[in-house]
């Protein structure tokens, strides 16, 4: 969507490193959604932020979403290889409206 | 417990053929949308659905057509493929709080 940024576009790191993913929208968001996709398969959902300041976690990885509701950032710790592949956001720019998603982070991870 | 399921997995078309994509949810949820994700674009909204018997254009509806006669089923169809319409599409529902995906449908028009 040309509404919704997502950088960096690509990102290669070391296995073990922390690395942090964000998606930037110029309008206040309603709910935001984080998946990942592993390379010719389907999204997973990883998780799903609508409140200000709100953060989550799933394994390694913490979402959050800042307070004006306008910025989340995806963030890995150590990260492995099974964390390779492409992470996308995804907004509902109004209430119950429909979801539009970012042009996706390829992530690469070396051992 | 199935979730989002697309049928067919894969198809071939020729140019100016027709066909009907289809997408299933055991979820009850009320929304459902169409995407096609092409290399370095991510996922582009077709279509979508926030109830049975609406739907609603994306940011690319264009040679798209869809229909919700049934709160499980959204029908994604072409009436006359083009190349241009070569991707991979995938089907999604939810609420407001979750939005799951299927495997996806890879689709070549030749």
């Amino acid at each position: 969507s040309q509404e919704l940024e997502q950088s960096p576009q690509s990102l290669i790191v070391q296995e073990g490193k922390n690395l942090t993913i964000n998606c930037t929208s110029s309008k206040t968001l309603y709910g935001l959604y984080w998946y990942k996709q592993k390379y010719g398969e389907g999204l997973i959902f990883l998780m799903m932020l609508q409140k200000g300041g709100e953060e989550k976690s799933h394994e390694k990885i913490t979402a959050k979403l800042d307070e004006k509701k306008q910025q989340s950032s995806l963030h890995i710790t150590a990260s492995q290889p099974s964390h390779a592949g492409i992470y996308l956001c995804g907004v509902h720019m109004e209430y119950g409206n429909k979801l539009v998603f970012g042009a996706g982070t390829i992530l690469r991870v070396k051992s | 417990n199935a979730g989002v399921t697309q049928t067919p997995k894969f198809r071939v078309l020729k140019t100016g053929q027709s066909m009907t994509l289809l997408c299933a949810q055991d979820m009850n949820h009320e929304y459902m949308y169409w995407y096609r994700q092409d290399p370095g674009m991510g996922l582009r909204l077709i279509h979508y659905s926030v109830g049975e018997g609406t739907t609603a254009k994306g940011e690319v509806p264009d040679g798209y057509n869809v229909s919700r006669l049934k709160k499980q089923n959204f029908l994604l169809g072409l009436e006359s493929a083009a190349p241009s319409q070569t991707s991979v599409y995938f089907c999604a529902s939810g609420r407001n709080t979750e939005a799951f995906f299927g495997q996806g449908t890879r689709l070549t028009v030749v």
